[in-house]
């Protein structure tokens, strides 16, 4: 069945180090990829797509290549702010199977 | 925009009460579904609607009830709620495979 397996966490890192959250996933045929972050005390909020192999997606500073031949979609980001401090989630269409959820606290 | 609107906010039920969760959305979204969040475990799916008078069951459905008569309400029901049910509820809505709209969540305490 279409799964998705994401880093577990939780990641503490200091303002402007590197962010890397891996992410892999299981799925027949060729799903859309997608990164989401939820703030404390609110609902999950799209962060990046990607509908299909080799594409990147961006936004807010993040990044993340849809990989086929490593059915990977890891997100990064080159220089974290305490505004980043959140749950992150990978997910993959086909009835929106969700990762586990990575918890990550930057500190000033 | 009032996007997917989720009450109540909080709720505290006693072991075997029932209620229902409500759910809307005004934004004309084929599909709907309802999730869960504990701790650890990430979201997990309990029930799903790609359209009025259509749902289906995802992974965690034992214990919830759905309907979808209109498009824009989704509303989930526990008939005889137990403390594995404390838990926080999300509503999201989206059209297939595309990115889904997430309401603020539920957060359901039992005892």
């Amino acid at each position: 069945g279409n799964s998705v397996t994401q880093m577990e966490g939780p990641v503490t890192l200091s303002e402007e180090a590197f962010l890397t959250i891996n992410c892999t996933y299981t799925a027949t045929g060729y799903p859309s990829l997608f990164w989401y972050v939820q703030y404390p005390g609110e609902g999950l909020q799209l962060l990046l797509k990607a509908t299909k192999a080799d594409d990147k997606g961006s936004n807010k500073g993040f990044e993340a290549t849809y990989r086929k031949e490593t059915t990977s979609f890891h997100l990064e980001k080159g220089s974290v702010q305490v505004s980043d401090s959140a749950v992150y989630f990978c997910a993959l269409s086909h009835k929106l199977s969700f990762g586990a959820g990575t918890t990550v606290t930057v500190r000033a | 925009n009032a996007g997917v609107t989720q009450t109540p906010k909080f709720q505290v039920l006693k072991t075997g009460q029932s209620m229902t969760l409500q759910c809307a959305q005004d934004m004309n979204h084929e599909y709907m579904s309802w999730y869960r969040q504990d701790p650890g475990m990430g979201l997990r799916l309990i029930h799903y609607s790609v359209g009025a008078g259509i749902t289906d069951q995802g992974e965690v459905p034992n214990g919830y009830n759905v309907s979808r008569s209109t498009t824009e309400d989704f509303p989930l029901r526990l008939l005889s709620a137990a403390p594995s049910q404390t838990s926080v509820y999300f509503c999201a809505s989206g059209w297939i495979n595309s990115p889904l709209h997430f309401g603020n969540g539920t957060r359901l305490t039992v005892t």
